[in-house]
């Protein structure tokens, strides 16, 4: 059973433009919502992350958008660069406990 | 240390062999969390830590795996008898405590031939 669902699984965007990838959950009792950035070779990274108390959090180019209504989030970078090009993850936990992952975005900026 | 370490890095074993994962969370963290990750795949939860206990064991895919943590730091996962489906990377994190930012090793990638 896929508890978050991640889309799209492949992403192309030109240098200065804006990268967005959306989630979706199913359990209401997730409470973390975080994304991580992972590089090949490496371990993923956190990036940004958010609870369902705000509806939206931004870390420099990087901003979560939340709906617990609809039970989606999405990541938005800004102003993408060749250096953002990686594989991004989000994830879900509840109460502290395991975090779910989507299956992951392939984000490729062109320059 | 700064980070999580794995230990190997890269394994390649015999199908039907034991290998045996390590993971060094970060200090003081009480928390550690085993993922699997097959090629171009997600993170595949296996097990979690809280200190020396495993509250949640449901992600082992077989009872071929088994892990374990002692003096609430390093941690061991097992796998016997591989198989070629074993073939992923394993990757170890850990937390200050539950529900925090987890940190994740490089992880071992392991390849069964």
């Amino acid at each position: 059973q896929q508890q978050v669902k991640q889309s799209p699984q492949s992403l192309i965007v030109q240098k200065g433009g804006i990268s967005i990838i959306n989630c979706a959950y199913e359990n209401t009792a997730f409470d973390y919502f975080p994304w991580y950035q992972q590089f090949p070779g490496k371990g993923p990274a956190l990036l940004i992350a958010i609870r369902p108390d705000v509806s939206e959090k931004k870390e420099g180019r990087f901003t979560i958008s939340f709906n617990k209504s609809a039970k989606q989030f999405s990541l938005h970078i800004m102003d993408s660069q060749p250096g953002d090009s990686a594989t991004y993850f989000c994830a879900a936990s509840k109460n502290g406990n395991k975090l779910v992952f989507g299956a992951g975005t392939i984000l490729r900026v062109k320059s | 240390g700064a980070g999580v370490s794995q230990s190997p890095s890269n394994k390649v074993t015999e199908k039907g062999k034991d290998v045996e994962l390590r993971c060094d969370p970060i200090s003081g963290h009480t928390a550690l969390y085993w993922y699997r990750q097959s090629l171009g795949q997600g993170l595949e939860f296996l097990i979690y830590f809280q200190g020396n206990s495993a509250p949640d064991k449901s992600g082992l895919p077989s009872d071929r795996f088994s892990a374990e943590r002692t003096g609430g730091s390093v941690s061991t996962l097992t796998i016997q008898r591989t198989q070629q489906e074993d073939s992923a990377v394993y990757l170890c994190a850990s937390s200050l405590q539950m529900n925090t930012e987890a940190f994740f090793g490089q992880g071992t990638r392991l390849t069964v031939v």
